[in-house]
């Protein structure tokens, strides 16, 4: 089963950006994908984006386009890193972010989450 | 723009039957909208439970099911325990995005 470790809790001032992180372990095979998903306080989720490192690829939700960047760093044996960036924050922006592995249309394991509060 | 429905808030008997279902405006919910169903307790991170419709993760209960029914996804929990009080959520891929219903909040009482 794969396991997802993010990066720790943020806090931003509007306008600025913020960089977190999803760790992978613990797969038998290089080929899966990562989700980005948020959660706004007392709220449902939000999906922004897909990335699979593997096949090249990446999809934004068109909300997020232009402000929002995944990457990957295959580099590393046994294991995948994989980010968001997301520029320009405003308040509502604040939320907890989820990394999901999700492979051929299934959603599998999920990070912890990451807090991200944006506050002046 | 895709809404998925659910319903906001169920109750179940411990031991008893509940069906959790999932629906979009723009139509039927099929196979090819590779249902998603997840568990979230309070401050923890969702765990997957169903994924495309009908299937099961191996650490999914085996009183957890999915299925579609009457144009709609549906999560059945036979035999409802105490600890499967929590929110529920199905996600549906439409139009090359993923959308996430609003919750179902279930209660075991």
């Amino acid at each position: 089963q794969v396991q997802l470790v993010q990066s720790g809790t943020e806090v931003k001032r509007p306008g600025a950006s913020v960089k977190v992180s999803c760790k992978a372990s613990g797969y038998t095979f290089t080929s899966f994908g990562i989700s980005w998903v948020r959660q706004a306080p007392g709220q449902g989720f939000e999906w922004m984006g897909h990335i699979n490192p593997y096949k090249s690829y990446t999809d934004y939700a068109q909300k997020f386009q232009g402000r929002l960047t995944m990457t990957a760093d295959t580099s590393t044996t046994a294991t995948t890193t994989f980010y968001i960036e997301l520029t320009t924050l405003r308040s509502d922006d604040t939320a907890v972010y989820y990394c999901a592995r999700d492979y051929d249309f299934a959603w599998g394991s999920w990070g912890q989450g990451t807090l991200v509060t944006v506050s002046s | 723009q895709t809404v998925v429905t659910q319903e906001p808030s169920l109750t179940v008997s411990p031991g008893g039957t509940v069906t959790l279902t999932c629906a979009s405006n723009t139509g039927a919910v099929t196979s090819s909208s590779c249902p998603n169903w997840f568990q979230q307790n309070p401050g923890q991170a969702p765990r997957a439970l169903i994924y495309r419709a009908t299937n099961k993760h191996s650490w999914t209960p085996a009183r957890f099911s999915g299925s579609l029914f009457g144009g709609k996804a549906a999560l059945t929990l036979s035999g409802a325990q105490s600890e499967d009080e929590a929110e529920y959520y199905c996600l549906l891929y439409s139009g090359d995005s993923w959308v996430f219903g609003g919750g179902t909040k279930l209660t075991v009482l």
